[in-house]
């Protein structure tokens, strides 16, 4: 168990809504990392927070944006979705900076 | 770009051998590599990871070895054992970054 949670484990949408993905990081750790892993492509960076404030972008959509609260838990939100958005999504925490990541157990999403 | 490559897609090993992982990367910035396992249904548990000031660090049967001049660096796991049975992933990371570049990641089997 890394101590990263993630909510919910699984979701099953359809084309065009909205979902919201959870996550809360490790006791301790200022920093929550998003990435998605689809079947063709490996683990891709989407975003990181540092204690609430926008760190870092990756190859995240216009269409996904995300956050990170006072009580450093962050939320994920995908909107307008397709069915090439079927991935899972990871989301992992550190202390701060470039050191270790401690990855949550995922939400696996299929848009239908 | 892939920056992160890990050019063996599977490995098969007898228990008890040693299984070695290899990983190559193109980014001369990056100074932080870290190995990850994942069993399918399950985020990425970290293994073992090394620092660009050195070339080798060991923690129980995993070894990492770092050979910056090659831009290369790989995993030793010795002795095998049939619950190292998982997907291997390689990731870089520089200091000033924060967010993991990964491999595509090399499935290890090992075998009775």
């Amino acid at each position: 168990d890394s101590g990263v949670t993630q909510t919910p484990k699984h979701l099953i949408t359809a084309t065009g809504q909205r979902v919201t993905l959870r996550c809360s990081p490790r006791s301790g750790d200022l920093s929550v990392y998003w990435y998605q892993q689809s079947l063709d492509q490996g683990l891709q960076f989407l975003i990181q927070y540092y204690n609430g404030e926008e760190r870092a972008k990756g190859n995240i959509l216009e269409r996904f944006s995300a956050q990170q609260f006072p009580d450093l838990h962050s939320e994920l939100n995908l909107s307008s979705l397709e069915l090439g958005d079927s991935a899972l999504y990871f989301c992992a925490s550190s202390a701060g900076g470039a050191e270790t990541q401690y990855f949550g157990p995922g939400t696996r999403l299929l848009v239908l | 770009d892939q920056q992160v490559k890990q050019n063996s897609p599977s490995l098969s090993v007898q228990e008890g051998r040693i299984s070695i992982l290899n990983c190559d990367y193109t980014n001369s910035m990056f100074d932080y590599f870290l190995w990850y396992k994942k069993y399918p249904a399950e985020g990425p548990t970290f293994l073992i990871s090394i620092s660009s000031i050195k070339d080798k660090n060991e923690d129980g049967r995993f070894t990492v070895f770092l050979n910056k001049s090659a831009k290369h660096l790989s995993l030793h796991i010795v002795p095998s054992q049939p619950g190292d049975s998982a997907v291997y992933f390689c990731a870089a990371s520089a200091v000033s970054w924060g967010k993991l570049q990964f491999g595509a990641g090399t499935q290890v089997v090992v075998t009775p």
